[in-house]
């Protein structure tokens, strides 16, 4: 069975770091791009970042260009995703999912929140 | 960046009817639709993917269908476990992106 459980959200100050994890089971993780969604509150879905297989590919929505990165760790069977500067309009629950030919996410964790606020 | 509208917002449905739900791209996006199914504090759920086709485990009863940019996904018959928000996202071009949902409630 495919699982997949985000940990690491919490409540951190405008300008500041965190560090989201996603460890994955149930499947060769090696072989799919990962992904990290987010949604904020009242908001659609956004798209925030896509890890290639092997991390030699990533993509990220032009929100979070420049702040945050996304990584991976094959070895360990997990991805993350370090958000820096971070802004009151990342407020969100943030979900990481396993892609299905890159192009959409056929599994989701459950979402861990990220709140940014003073 | 392509825009995807859903309707309606809200749609009230006895268990046992049918619901359909309409999702519009602003511009052509194929047949690079995918359909979402998401209740409170659980994983959002894969049902349809490339406009019509169910993704694995997923019941009969849902089935999607359009191309271009008006897609539709139907549910028959509905259960108890089907009241959610539902989620269209289109995979056509970067970056991916999705309609605002569309609440299914109990009428």
């Amino acid at each position: 069975e495919v699982q997949l459980a985000e940990s690491g959200g919490g409540l951190v100050q405008p300008g500041g770091s965190l560090r989201l994890s996603c460890a994955a089971s149930g499947f060769t993780f090696s072989d799919y791009w990962m992904s990290w969604v987010r949604q904020a509150p009242g908001k659609r879905l956004e798209w925030v970042a896509n890890i290639k297989e092997d991390g030699s590919d990533k993509y990220y929505a032009d929100s979070v260009k420049g702040r945050f990165t996304i990584s991976r760790d094959n070895a360990k069977n997990s991805f993350f995703l370090q958000m820096n500067s971070l802004r009151a309009d990342d407020t969100a629950v943030y979900y990481c999912g396993r892609d299905l030919a890159a192009s959409l996410v056929d599994y989701w964790g459950q979402g861990t929140l990220v709140t940014v606020s003073s | 960046e392509i825009l995807m509208t859903q309707s309606p917002a809200t749609l009230s449905v006895s268990p046992g009817e049918s619901a359909t739900l309409s999702c519009r791209a602003s511009q052509s996006v194929s047949n690079s639709l995918a359909w979402y199914q998401h209740k409170p504090g659980q994983a959002p759920r894969l049902l349809i993917f490339g406009a019509s086709t169910r993704a694995t485990g997923i019941p009969a009863r849902f089935s999607g269908s359009g191309s271009g940019t008006e897609f539709t996904l139907t549910i028959i018959s509905l259960q108890s476990d089907d009241f959610a928000v539902y989620y269209c996202q289109q995979f056509n071009s970067w970056p991916r992106t999705f309609g605002q949902g569309t609440r299914v409630e109990i009428k």
